[in-house]
């Protein structure tokens, strides 16, 4: 059974500094790899995903993520924050079930960021 | 293209009444998938149905819950005699097919909140 960890409950960043929120997964093969962003209140929005190629991955909102193999790791970062990124921000990692696809998503914790003006 | 629409967003039932949620998924896409948000605590999946198919139901608990996604309507996610554990966000999400008719990323809808008082 695949799993997903997501080590930092809550991480503090000042606005316009870097940001990296990390997420290590245990599946058995190569997974689909998916980060989220909920608000208060609100359903999930998907930042970015990973399922096959480059393991470098371009987003929304000027999010990036990269696949590392041997690390198990899929960590989501971004150059420059705004406050309008706090959020809880949520990885998940797919199995590839039988259509191929994104079959019932396991999902870390959650990694709450706190934006200091 | 409308989202995914939940209703209601928020629900409040007694202990031992039952609780019915709805969720029409994206146009076009003829998957959906149900997850539970409890507190402090990341989705856990509850279910994934086709059109008048529940393809993998394991994450359902064994008793109370049930969910149905039928050729004409809403998926429904229905919870029998509530207790104050059921106390949750209910998110729904659909995925379409793509080009190789395979599901791909899920798409979230907004989530009802239950509350069991």
């Amino acid at each position: 059974a695949q799993s997903v960890t997501q080590p930092d409950i809550h991480i503090t960043v000042s606005e316009g500094a870097s940001l990296e929120l990390r997420c290590n997964y245990s599946y058995g093969a190569t997974p689909y790899l998916f980060w989220y962003v909920q608000s208060p209140g609100q359903g999930l929005q998907l930042l970015l995903k990973y399922f096959s190629g480059d393991t470098l991955v371009q987003g929304i909102k000027g999010f990036e993520a990269e696949f590392k193999r041997s690390q198990s790791s899929f960590n989501l970062r971004k150059p420059s924050v705004h406050w309008s990124d706090a959020a809880e921000y949520f990885c998940a990692v797919g199995a590839r079930g039988s259509g191929g696809g994104a079959d019932g998503l396991t999902f870390g914790k959650g990694t709450h960021l706190i934006i200091q003006p | 293209n409308a989202g995914v629409m939940q209703n209601p967003r928020h629900l409040v039932r007694r202990r031992g009444q039952e609780a019915r949620l709805r969720c029409s998924p994206m146009k076009g896409h003829s998957h959906v998938y149900w997850y539970r948000q409890l507190p402090e605590e990341g989705l856990k999946f509850m279910v994934y149905l086709q059109k008048e198919n529940i393809i993998d139901e394991s994450g359902m608990p064994k008793e109370r819950f049930s969910a149905e996604f039928p050729k004409e309507g809403p998926s429904i996610l229905r919870i029998q005699q509530v207790v104050r554990g059921d106390s949750a966000a209910y998110f729904c999400a659909s995925s379409p097919l793509n080009a190789q008719g395979k599901n791909t990323e899920a798409f979230f809808g907004q989530g009802t909140r239950l509350t069991v008082v």
